[in-house]
């Protein structure tokens, strides 16, 4: 699976939006754009992913550039409870019955401040 | 509600001990996963089951035994506790691969302390 760089850390003023970029120049075709973030003492949350099309959900939007070399995670109205580090994963799809390793790398610390 | 649960939280023993964590998803998923989070936050694939057959097993030590009763549950059995054992574990299913969209939800992680 690609390799992914991200900024050590970001801050974003609560309510405002945070924009967390990630390279991934060496992306294949079939491989998905993963956002995960982990909140202090707990398990990794899934917070979207995307192929080739900007998607958008609940959480957050998922910003692909054309090339794929790129994408930026979007919390509209960042809170408080916002905080934690995010994760950016690349992963290829694997055949029914098997796995894929979701590799995570050291991902940005986002603090959200008043 | 929870999705993914593991017990115990907290698990403190001392070295040389055996111990066990447990996992469980009700999400009917088919593959369940170990991960580990050690002291510098990097978190690690261990292993992962598809439908209770072992398919992925990342060079863990022989004392590390995961057990898949059935698809819904996958223990982690832990022999000759060592410090560097010392970590948090996480649990973690997704549904069967379909395309490459399948998340992976987890657990709040157990964290093993080795005195």
């Amino acid at each position: 699976d690609a390799k992914t760089t991200q900024p050590t850390s970001m801050d974003c003023a609560e309510g405002r939006a945070a924009n967390l970029p990630c390279n991934h120049s060496t992306i294949s075709g079939n491989e998905y754009v993963y956002w995960y973030r982990q909140i202090h003492s707990q398990g990794p949350q899934y917070i979207i992913h995307g192929l080739k099309n900007n998607e958008t959900n609940e959480m957050a939007s998922l910003i692909i550039t054309e090339d794929r070399k790129s994408s930026t995670l979007i919390l509209p109205h960042a809170t408080l409870r916002d905080t934690a580090v995010y994760y950016c994963i690349v992963r290829a799809p694997r055949p029914t019955g098997t796995a894929s390793k979701l590799t995570f790398g050291t991902g940005t610390r986002l603090q959200v401040t008043l | 509600d929870t999705a993914v649960s593991q017990t115990p939280k907290y698990l403190v023993t001392q070295m040389g001990n055996d111990k066990s964590i447990k996992c469980e998803q009700n999400l009917g998923h088919d593959t369940m996963y170990w991960y580990k989070q050690d002291s510098k936050k990097f978190l690690k694939i261990m292993f992962s089951y598809n439908n209770k057959e072992l398919i992925i097993n990342e060079t863990v030590p022989n004392r590390f035994s995961p057990k898949s009763p059935d698809k819904a549950h996958l223990n982690l059995h832990i022999n000759s506790l060592e410090l560097g054992d010392s970590a948090v574990y996480f649990c973690a299913s997704s549904q069967r691969e379909t395309g490459g969209d399948s998340p992976l939800h987890f657990g709040n992680g157990t964290r093993l302390t080795v005195t």
